[in-house]
């Protein structure tokens, strides 16, 4: 079955800096992969949608990037600030069309 | 934008009743919503997919004796959790199918702790 991994150890970077997340999956490649933003205590909120023909996709300061070969998305915020603390998931499709998790990555932006 | 919400955001109960939980779309129709469980520290896991009019379905592994789910409208998915244990103690998120291209918009959540 379909399995996703994201770097389950926290990321801590300076305000400023770009931060970099990484999502792998391990079996066939989906139609589409998804991020989304978990604060604490609440539910997942919705930021990109990225399509197995697209190499990169942006909005604002997020850009994800999707590579079938490598099985792979990496996610990036630009000129990060401590308001984008928080745990990020990456979500893709199963085979039965079902939306399944990763377990996150929690950042942490310094001022 | 498509609005989901879930009620209560907490709720502690006794061992051994039942703990209903309600989410609805607000500003859309939902024929299909979507019931996660997710423990701290953990990815959330999907329980099982209400349709509106027709019986949920549920992943392997979940009780479907045990957690009533209820698809009754357009707008309202209901899940029940019966006979409540410690263990049942989670965060428990609903979800609907955005439009193409975009996401699924979550629920709030619903902390349940079960003493």
């Amino acid at each position: 079955s379909q399995k996703i991994e994201q770097n389950s150890e926290a990321l801590n970077i300076q305000e400023g800096k770009t931060a970099t997340l990484t999502c792998n999956y391990t079996n066939y490649s989906p139609a589409y992969l998804q991020w989304y933003r978990q604060d604490p205590g609440r539910g997942p909120v919705f930021l990109l949608l990225i399509r197995e023909n697209e190499k990169e996709k942006r909005k604002e300061r997020l850009k994800v990037t999707f590579d079938t070969t490598l099985k792979q998305s990496l996610f990036h915020i630009t000129a990060s600030q401590p308001a984008d603390s928080a745990t990020y998931l990456c979500a893709l499709p199963n085979q039965g069309g079902k939306l399944i998790f990763g377990q996150g990555t929690e950042l942490s932006v310094k001022p | 934008g498509a609005v989901v919400s879930q009620h209560p955001s907490w709720v502690i109960c006794k061992s051994g009743t039942s703990v209903k939980i309600e989410c609805r779309s607000l500003d859309f129709q939902a024929t299909t919503m979507f019931w996660y469980r997710q423990f701290p520290k953990q990815s959330l896991m999907l329980m099982a997919t209400s349709n509106e009019g027709s019986k949920a379905t549920y992943e392997q592994g979940v009780e479907k004796d045990k957690f009533l789910i209820n698809h009754a409208s357009l707008t309202l998915s209901t899940l029940t959790v019966t006979s409540a244990h410690p263990e049942d103690s989670s965060f428990y998120i609903c979800s609907a199918r955005g439009e193409m291209g975009y996401g699924y918009t979550f629920g709030s959540g619903t902390r349940l702790t079960v003493v």
